[in-house]
């Protein structure tokens, strides 16, 4: 079993949707969750950060962190075209200094017009 | 903003070549990394490196060695590539300290013949 589990997609919506995205993980001691966006040919990017359990928002976006549920969410008010993307999770523990972040597969989203 | 270049975007070589890629961050960051990218697997780890000529294998290390003789600059380097070796390449670096997330290039694709 990986560590991290993500549904690939594809996952197909019309614009204005609301998106969600969701990955479970097994290992406990994880602390530091992240959502990257990946363009088509491009490097992933950053686009939110997390630490512990909660909520962030950030514009159209929230992260959810459950750790009892070992589940995070990324969520997507308004969806644009531009939103078109591969999303990936990642996590890292609180004592890894090396930085070895723990990805999962990437979902693949469209928003039509 | 954290700038992480790669030497090349794209890249054709013939099995049994030395290829060098080249990974260059601007930003003194501590960790580097070398990931692959294959649809359907997702970013899977070659190698990392937490200081000048330190390294560490990640999961999928066999047909790859690194060098990092410098701090911005970290290479990976396949001794004789293989068909099987053809891949999107991502670099990474990131600050060093726990938690702290990884900045990606843009990537390179790599296609052996």
């Amino acid at each position: 079993q990986k560590e991290v589990e993500q549904d690939p997609g594809p996952l197909s919506v019309p614009e204005g949707a609301i998106v969600s995205l969701n990955c479970t993980y097994s290992n406990s001691a994880f602390q530091y969750f992240m959502w990257y966006r990946q363009y088509s040919r491009k490097g992933p990017e950053l686009l939110m950060y997390t630490y512990s359990s909660g909520n962030k928002e950030d514009g159209r976006f929230t992260a959810q962190v459950d750790k009892s549920s070992k589940y995070i969410s990324l969520f997507i008010r308004d969806s644009q075209p531009s939103d078109s993307a591969t999303y990936l999770c990642a996590m890292s523990d609180r004592g890894s200094t090396l930085g070895r972040l723990y990805f999962g597969r990437g979902t693949q989203l469209t928003v039509w017009p | 903003d954290v700038k992480v270049t790669q030497s090349s975007r794209y890249l054709v070589k013939r099995t049994g070549e030395k290829v060098f890629l080249e990974c260059v961050q601007d930003m003194d960051h501590e960790n580097m990394f070398w990931y692959r990218q294959d649809p359907g697997l997702g970013l899977r780890l070659i190698y990392f490196s937490y200081d000048v000529k330190m390294k560490e294998k990640g999961d999928i290390p066999e047909g790859y060695s690194v060098s990092r003789e410098k701090k911005e600059r970290f290479s990976l380097i396949l001794e004789s590539a293989s068909t099987n070796q053809t891949s999107m390449y991502l670099c990474a670096s990131r600050p060093g300290q726990a938690g702290d997330t990884q900045y990606f290039g843009p990537g390179t694709r790599l296609t052996v013949l």
